[in-house]
């Protein structure tokens, strides 16, 4: 069973356009991360949720809105696509915030704008 | 060998092998850290982890050594094998601060059989 699964795994569009992300996961975890892997590989988070609370909002341009309809997702809407929002997109998600918990990440959502 | 620069560092050994990842961190007050490992087309996995009142934790074929002095951290891999190809991140946490690791910038390694 996939414990942190993301939809679509490959999203290829056109400038301008809004797309969504989708994430689950079935770990019954109370905290969902999104972060931003460029092309240099460097990780980066964006957005940190508790029990669907916003917790952590990086300085992310507000093109960018994460949005949890329950624990168990969160999902990642884009508008206004540029040609820099091209990288790969990873949810993720562990236990409760704290030092020790480990992260569980999903298999990313490969996105590029043209 | 290993080469850095604008590209992901990179480590290239043979089948077999013993090897060595490093890593320096940037928070001299970071209390945890995190190895991942990335294979191509995947998410990162968790891989060991220790804390700062530790310099050394061993787990299956693998590992980690923590420097406070230096602000150094190593993955050490022993007789790497070719399903261990992957990028490696260091990850750094602080218990005073905030829960979000930190990912140091990724070593590829590349295993040839």
């Amino acid at each position: 069973d996939t414990a942190v699964s993301q939809t679509p795994k490959y999203l290829v569009t056109q400038m301008g356009n809004d797309k969504s992300i989708k994430c689950e996961q079935n770990l019954g975890h109370d905290t969902m991360y999104w972060y931003k892997q460029d092309s240099k590989k460097f990780l980066k988070i964006m957005f940190s949720y508790n029990n669907k609370e916003l917790i952590i909002n990086e300085t992310v341009p507000n093109r960018f809105s994460p949005k949890s309809p329950d624990k168990a997702h969160l999902n990642l809407h884009i508008n206004s696509l540029e040609l820099g929002d091209s990288a790969v997109y990873f949810c993720a998600s562990s236990q409760e915030r704290s030092v020790q918990e480990t992260q569980y990440f999903g298999p990313g959502t490969r996105l590029l704008v043209l | 060998g290993e080469s850095v620069g604008l590209h992901l560092p990179t480590l290239s050994v043979q089948e077999g092998d013993n090897s060595i990842i490093n890593c320096a961190y940037s928070n001299s007050a970071s209390d945890y850290f995190i190895w991942y490992k990335q294979e191509s087309g995947k998410g990162p996995q968790f891989i060991i982890d220790i804390r700062s009142n530790m310099d050394k934790r061993q787990g299956q074929r693998v590992t980690v050594l923590l420097n406070k002095t230096v602000k150094h951290l190593s993955l050490q891999i022993a007789a790497t094998q070719p399903g261990d190809s992957a990028v490696y991140f260091c990850a750094e946490k602080w218990s005073g601060g905030s829960y979000i690791p930190t990912f140091g910038r990724g070593t590829s390694l590349i295993v040839h059989p």
